[in-house]
């Protein structure tokens, strides 16, 4: 139980397009979902929190209007990067939770911006 | 603040060997600690997750301990297998927050 997709798993992007990352619980409703982004050799940092229906709470120094959040429903999450650069080349995590102290993670997405 | 700290960074060893892996933390008032296992490209696996409560966990050849008044926790990893070879991530989540905090990872090479 507890399983979290992410699609896709790898994006390659031309600068200046966007691109939609999906995150869903599989087999649970996911109250909250998390994104976090991973560079090379880093640890996870946490970007955004999402609740189902309403709008998503950013961390300092993430941009809302270049990482918009939809949590449309209780078992899906998506990040659009928009306008995409070069320095937004990352691994992209997400992880639910039902409500709880626990998060369930998912197998992440790799975009590269050329 | 929170702050995880993961010693060593790397670590290469030969198959068979028992390995420790530390995590240290500067805020001992945590909720839970969990460890992760991150394979290249890939996204976390849990492996085990200790509550403020508890001393440690086990499962298989992984035991983790936790203390938390010198905010230390160990992940023991008995006879090593090459398939072990992995990042290790360490997680706090503080007390009064939902948010675990990322330590930035063992990267282990078990050779054959």
């Amino acid at each position: 139980g507890a399983v979290v997709s992410q699609h896709p798993s790898r994006v390659i992007c031309k600068s200046g397009t966007s691109v939609k990352i999906e995150c869903r619980s599989l087999d649970f409703q996911a109250t909250t979902m998390f994104w976090y982004r991973q560079f090379p050799k880093q640890s996870l940092m946490l970007m955004a929190t999402s609740n189902e229906g309403s709008k998503a709470t950013y961390e300092q120094g993430v941009e809302k209007d270049k990482f918009l959040i939809n949590h449309a429903s209780l078992t899906l999450s998506t990040l659009t990067v928009t306008s995409a650069h070069p320095e937004d080349s990352s691994f992209y995590i997400c992880s639910a939770s039902t409500g709880g102290r626990e998060q369930y993670f998912g197998p992440g997405t790799r975009l590269t911006v050329t | 603040k929170q702050e995880v700290t993961q010693i060593p960074a790397a670590l290469s060893v030969p198959e068979g060997e028992n390995l420790v892996l530390n995590c240290s933390f500067t805020d001992s008032a945590i909720y839970n600690l969990q460890w992760f296992r991150q394979d290249p490209g890939k996204g976390l696996t849990s492996l085990l997750l200790i509550q403020s409560s508890q001393r440690e966990q086990t499962s298989g050849r992984l035991n983790a301990s936790l203390d938390k008044s010198s905010g230390r926790s160990t992940l023991y990893i008995a006879a090593s297998q090459p398939g072990d070879s992995a990042t290790y991530l360490c997680a706090v989540t503080s007390g009064g927050s939902y948010i675990p905090t990322f330590g930035r990872g063992t990267s282990l090479i078990v050779h054959p």
